[in-house]
């Protein structure tokens, strides 16, 4: 149990629709990373976070967006959902800014039917 | 290339020793890092080397990077069923950007 949860575990919602997924980091990590895996695009680096700012800018779609909140869980929304956005997301957290010693979750699976 | 590149599969017999090999994109990654994923699971940290190191050993795992030819290994001795998994090569970029390998899907045969 690497100490980061994620929320919920499973995800299936149609096209078009709109979800929020969720992230609790370790206790006193600061940062927070996304992340999506799919079959076809392996692991993508979608946004970091650091102490409620962002820092670090992936693969993100202008239809996803992120934020982190004061208490430092972070929530990721993907909106007009397509086919191809199912995938497990991620979700890490570090100490420090830096990309070293991330922490995984256990992943969302987000079906888009 | 833009991509960090492994073998897509390994297949050892238990007691046998396993090498994950890897070439990285960027000579000025800070960081390069080996993942494993068991199904169904994310993702767990094994180790990770900063760029200035040639070695680092933890246990059973032995990891060589050669920086000249950006080439990262993931040496596991002594391999057992438990080490059957997915094992993700990754590296830190300037940018905070990770990037990461496919993956090599380690079988380990009784």
């Amino acid at each position: 149990d690497s100490g980061v949860t994620q929320t919920p575990k499973h995800l299936i919602t149609a096209t078009g629709q709109r979800v929020t997924l969720r992230c609790s980091p370790r206790s006193g990590d600061l940062s927070v990373y996304w992340y999506q895996q799919s079959l076809d695009q392996g692991l993508q680096f979608l946004i970091q976070y650091y102490n409620g700012e962002e820092r670090a800018k992936g693969n993100i779609l202008e239809r996803f967006s992120a934020q982190q909140f004061p208490d430092l869980h972070s929530e990721l929304n993907l909106s007009s959902l397509e086919l191809g956005d199912s995938a497990l997301y991620f979700c890490a957290s570090s100490v420090v800014d830096r990309g070293y010693e991330q922490y995984f979750g256990p992943g969302t699976r987000l079906t888009v039917t | 290339g833009e991509d960090v590149e492994q073998s897509l599969f390994l297949s050892v017999r238990e007691g046998d020793s396993s090498v994950i090999n890897c070439t990285y994109t960027d000579s000025s990654s800070t960081y390069l890092y080996w993942y494993k994923q068991e199904p169904g699971a994310g993702l767990q940290l094994l180790t990770y080397i900063f760029s200035n190191m040639d070695m680092k050993q933890d246990q059973r795992l032995t990891v060589l990077l050669n920086k000249k030819d950006k080439h990262l290994s993931l040496r596991i001795a002594d391999t057992q069923t438990g080490d059957s998994a997915i094992y993700f090569c990754a590296e830190s970029l300037n940018n905070n950007d990770m990037r990461f390998g496919a993956g090599t899907r380690l079988t380990v045969k009784p």
